[in-house]
């Protein structure tokens, strides 16, 4: 299975920070990588997929990029509906892997 | 527009099965894979398997940890995604997603399922 390992595991910011958060794949995965926010209680919302491509309705503050191994997320001004935990799955291959998540908490 | 809406919240005894729905509307239904996520309390997300609606040649995929419980069907005359687990135990108390194609662009609300004695 390919390992997906996202860092930091969570970090505290502030609003109109900009955050990045990474994620590492054990093996090259090409652009098949998918970032999701999820907030307690909540379903997860895609927010970007083929690593660096918004979903629609997704606000440009965030941005994705990367390829085979090495993939950032990046927000660019944090507001308050962005506290969550974030998570990258891989779509190369099966069985699809998340990462662990990063949390982020208001400073 | 899109919507994917999951059967309610269940308790099992371990040993029992659980089947979980996930009814699609605002899109054609056969023409996209619906995958199934599950999250334990306080985890991460977990990819359990996915199915071709259609029934046509995508059939089904599933994670090995859960080959032989889990098995995935569809009903295209009322546009619904099963997946049921066998077997169960207290480790698979989760929250079951749906979610739709490769980048889950849409999810399910959720089914909270209990597995206790």
């Amino acid at each position: 299975d390919i390992q997906m390992t996202q860092s930091p595991s969570s970090l505290s910011a502030s609003v109109g920070d900009r955050v990045t958060i990474t994620c590492r794949a054990s093996q090259g995965i090409s652009n098949y990588l998918a970032w999701f926010r999820q907030k307690p209680g909540r379903a997860p919302r895609s927010l970007i997929y083929s690593a660096s491509t918004l979903q629609s309705g997704v606000p440009s503050k965030f941005s994705g990029s990367g390829s085979g191994t090495d993939f950032t997320l990046t927000i660019s001004s944090l507001q308050p509906e962005d506290f969550a935990t974030y998570y990258c799955q891989q779509y190369y291959a099966y069985p699809r892997t998340f990462g662990q998540g990063t949390k982020v908490e208001i400073k | 527009q899109v919507q994917l809406v999951q059967s309610g919240a269940e308790v099992k005894k371990p040993g029992a099965s659980v089947k979980v729905s996930c009814k699609a509307s605002g899109y054609t239904f056969t023409s996209h894979y619906i995958h199934w996520v599950r999250q334990a309390p306080g985890q991460g997300l977990q990819w359990l398997g996915r199915i071709d609606p259609s029934g046509g040649g995508g059939g089904t995929a599933y994670a090995q940890k859960f080959q032989g419980r889990v098995t995935m069907t569809s009903d295209t005359s009322t546009s619904t995604v099963y997946m049921e687990l066998s077997s169960l135990r207290s480790e698979d108390t989760a929250v079951y997603f749906c979610a739709r194609d490769n980048d889950h662009d849409y999810w399910g609300q959720g089914s909270l399922v209990t597995v206790s004695s």
